[in-house]
């Protein structure tokens, strides 16, 4: 497709469910980042794919959180057991990078995001 | 950059007025980038400028300009002549430039923009 696109646009869940959030890169872009946004703030970085590989995920805020991208391409974020403080708005960003291990400073084009309510 | 602040949470302005936006970083690195994103009420990230630390001159982009100053550690991004569909929310970001990490991204807080008609 043209963009990174996500879906669902919006998600609305019971504390305790778990949810599965999509993110469909651009087409080729190696580099694939989740970042969560809480109103009011700016994002913040949760993990980072380079290919299947996930290289980072440092910013994951508990092992309730996991994200995949088994085949290098759509990746999906799980949330297990949500909290309310999960709440917030989860946008993926795709960018090219030429080589494995090469530092890109490639723009990140993102998707516009899922609003996830947790009651 | 380590550390972005943004520290205009909201500026309101009425149509055809020039509106700056500031962007303060903290980095420790020698060579850095610094992006700019505009979030409209539909809340897409949508891209506007990336700036390397090494370019001389600053950007023009229609009614978009930036202004990049080593000294005071500042990208800042004015708007001239806004218009209502200037109102969003305005990120300054920057990657991290650890090979590990990818680049990653540190935003700002955001400066909310608001044109009047």
């Amino acid at each position: 497709g043209a963009g990174v696109s996500q879906s669902p646009r919006y998600k609305v869940a019971k504390r305790g469910q778990d949810v599965a959030l999509r993110c469909d890169p651009i087409s080729g872009h190696v580099s694939l980042f989740w970042y969560q946004q809480a109103l009011g703030q700016g994002p913040e970085f949760l993990t980072y794919f380079q290919n299947e590989a996930q290289l980072d995920k440092s910013g994951l805020p508990s092992d309730r959180f996991f994200a995949e991208r088994p085949e290098g391409s759509v990746s999906t974020l799980k949330i297990q057991r949500t909290q309310q403080e999960d709440s917030a708005v989860y946008l993926c960003a795709s960018s090219s990078r030429s080589r494995l291990g090469y530092i890109s400073t490639d723009t990140q084009y993102f998707g516009p995001g899922t609003r996830l309510t947790v009651l | 950059a380590q550390k972005v602040t943004q520290a205009q949470t909201e500026i309101s302005v009425v149509e055809k007025e020039d509106v700056t936006l500031d962007c303060v970083y903290e980095t420790r690195d020698t060579t850095y980038y610094l992006f700019w994103y505009k979030q409209p009420p539909s809340g897409e990230l949508v891209f506007l400028i990336r700036r390397n630390s090494f370019d001389e001159q600053n950007e023009i982009s229609g009614r978009y300009s930036w202004n990049f100053q080593k000294s005071t550690s500042s990208f800042n991004f004015t708007i001239t002549a806004s218009q209502v569909v200037d109102s969003a929310v305005y990120f300054c970001a920057s990657p991290s430039l650890i090979k590990a990490a990818g680049n990653k991204l540190t935003f700002g807080g955001g400066t909310r923009v608001l044109v009047k008609p």
